[in-house]
């Protein structure tokens, strides 16, 4: 089935940096492009950014394009999102996702989710 | 982008009800549609993909349904298990992008 854990969140102020990190198991995780999806407090769900399975495609959202970016580590099952000139308008859950293996950009195995907080 | 939009925002139903929630998209999808379930505080989960697909082990009462821009998502014979927010989303092209989410309460 699959196990994906988010971690890296916190309080940061305005201008600043974070980076998450989402640690899989339990699949073969080379095989499947990784996604980064938010959610703000009582908001709905934002795509931000998602990996292809090499690792050589990235694809990002206008509103963290320039800000933000995804990697990943294939010998660590690992994929990472980097944050920086964080706004208070980044702040919210953020999920990592996987692309389902017969379907593009459609996320069959999710995290936890871990909370990113932009205040001052 | 692809403008989401979900009909109606939220609704009071009963268990053993038919729900039907509807998702429109700014242009036609050509059936690139998926519906999730979100319960409070955890993370979604995927229950219809490509319209119409149901996911592994999701149970039969959900389906899924549309075409070109206008979608369906249907649960016959609401159980308790079943109150939760509902989004769409289209994965046609690059950026994905949700629906704003139907809250399904008693």
């Amino acid at each position: 089935e699959g196990q994906l854990v988010e971690a890296g969140g916190g309080l940061v102020k305005p201008g600043g940096s974070l980076k998450l990190s989402c640690a899989a198991s339990e699949f073969s995780f080379t095989k499947f492009t990784v996604n980064w999806v938010r959610q703000a407090p009582g908001k709905g769900l934002e795509w931000v950014a998602s990996i292809s399975a090499s690792g050589n495609y990235m694809f990002y959202a206008e509103s963290v394009k320039g800000r933000f970016t995804i990697s990943r580590d294939n010998a660590e099952n690992s994929v990472y999102l980097h944050m920086s000139s964080l706004r208070v308008e980044d702040s919210g859950v953020y999920f990592c996702a996987r692309d389902h293996d017969h379907a593009y950009l459609t996320f069959d195995l999710w995290g936890q989710g871990t909370l990113v907080t932009v205040s001052s | 982008d692809i403008q989401m939009t979900q009909s109606p925002s939220s609704l009071s139903a009963s268990v053993g009800d038919r729900v039907t929630i509807t998702c429109r998209a700014s242009q036609s999808l050509s059936g690139y549609l998926n519906w999730y379930q979100q319960k409070a505080g955890t993370a979604p989960k995927l229950l219809i993909y490509a319209a119409s697909t149901l996911e592994s082990g999701v149970p039969s009462r959900f389906s899924g349904g549309g075409s070109g821009t206008s979608y369906t998502l249907t649960v016959n014979g609401l159980q308790p298990d079943d109150f939760a927010t509902y989004f769409c989303q289209q994965s046609y092209i690059t950026p994905s992008t949700f629906g704003q989410g139907t809250r399904v309460e008693i």
